[in-house]
């Protein structure tokens, strides 16, 4: 187990063009989410799966941002047309569902930098 | 008003001084976790409590869950404690385990 795995760690864009960030999530979870979080700032929700379903969108994920999980493993968030107010820091973190409550494991994170 | 508040915002303490953040939430919940974040992004679970009383090595969180506080204290602080600390919580109406966060506690320890 290699734990929740993000890819890439840094991405630098231009404002206006087309990012995709991966996350592989640990095999035998079955929930996937995705946060965002800015300097100074906790994470905030984005959207989260189980397994293939998307199951709930925060109204933070504005009609540029699109997440999927095609397979129910891994998920890519994807950004179009970036803003400079899309920098920040995008988490992933799994769990697994079950009769106890499953914590959280992050990834490392994505940081978006949009020039 | 956030859900999910923490205080302080920072803190700076002595090494081997014992250290409490403090984080208090308005709505009905499921569980309460208090997360570690070093600087890079990664975030570590440290707890997940719905009650009482935890205890891992230096670190002690506690829940009081009529008066919706749980407090993370840090026994004999060191260095290498130096990060960033959030509070979360797990909404008993939320699907799923989706979590509300607390906007951190930036925790200093100087040798």
């Amino acid at each position: 187990d290699t734990g929740v795995s993000q890819n890439p760690r840094h991405k630098i864009t231009k404002r206006g063009q087309n990012v995709t960030f991966r996350c592989d999530p640990i095999s035998e979870h079955n929930r996937l989410y995705w946060y965002r979080q800015t300097l100074g700032q906790g994470p905030e929700f984005l959207t989260y799966f189980q397994n293939e379903a998307q199951l709930e969108k925060s109204r933070l994920l504005s009609d540029r941002f699109s997440a999927e999980r095609p397979k129910g493993s891994f998920s890519t968030l994807e950004i179009q047309r970036t803003e400079q107010g899309d920098s920040a820091m995008y988490l992933c973190a799994s769990s697994r569902t079950g009769e106890a409550e499953s914590p959280l494991h992050f990834g490392n994170g994505t940081r978006l930098t949009v020039t | 008003k956030n859900e999910v508040e923490q205080s302080p915002q920072n803190l700076t303490a002595q090494e081997g001084e014992f250290i409490t953040i403090n984080c208090s939430y308005s709505v009905g919940i499921s569980a309460l976790h208090w997360l570690q974040q070093h600087p890079g992004g990664g975030i570590v679970s440290l707890f997940m409590l719905s009650s009482g009383k935890k205890k891992h090595g230096r670190l002690i969180a506690t829940i009081n869950i009529q008066e919706k506080h749980s407090s993370l204290h840090i026994t004999a602080s060191h260095p290498r404690d130096s990060a960033v600390y959030i509070c979360a919580v797990r909404s008993n109406k939320a699907a799923g385990n989706k979590l509300t966060f607390g906007g951190g506690t930036r925790v200093l320890v100087k040798p």
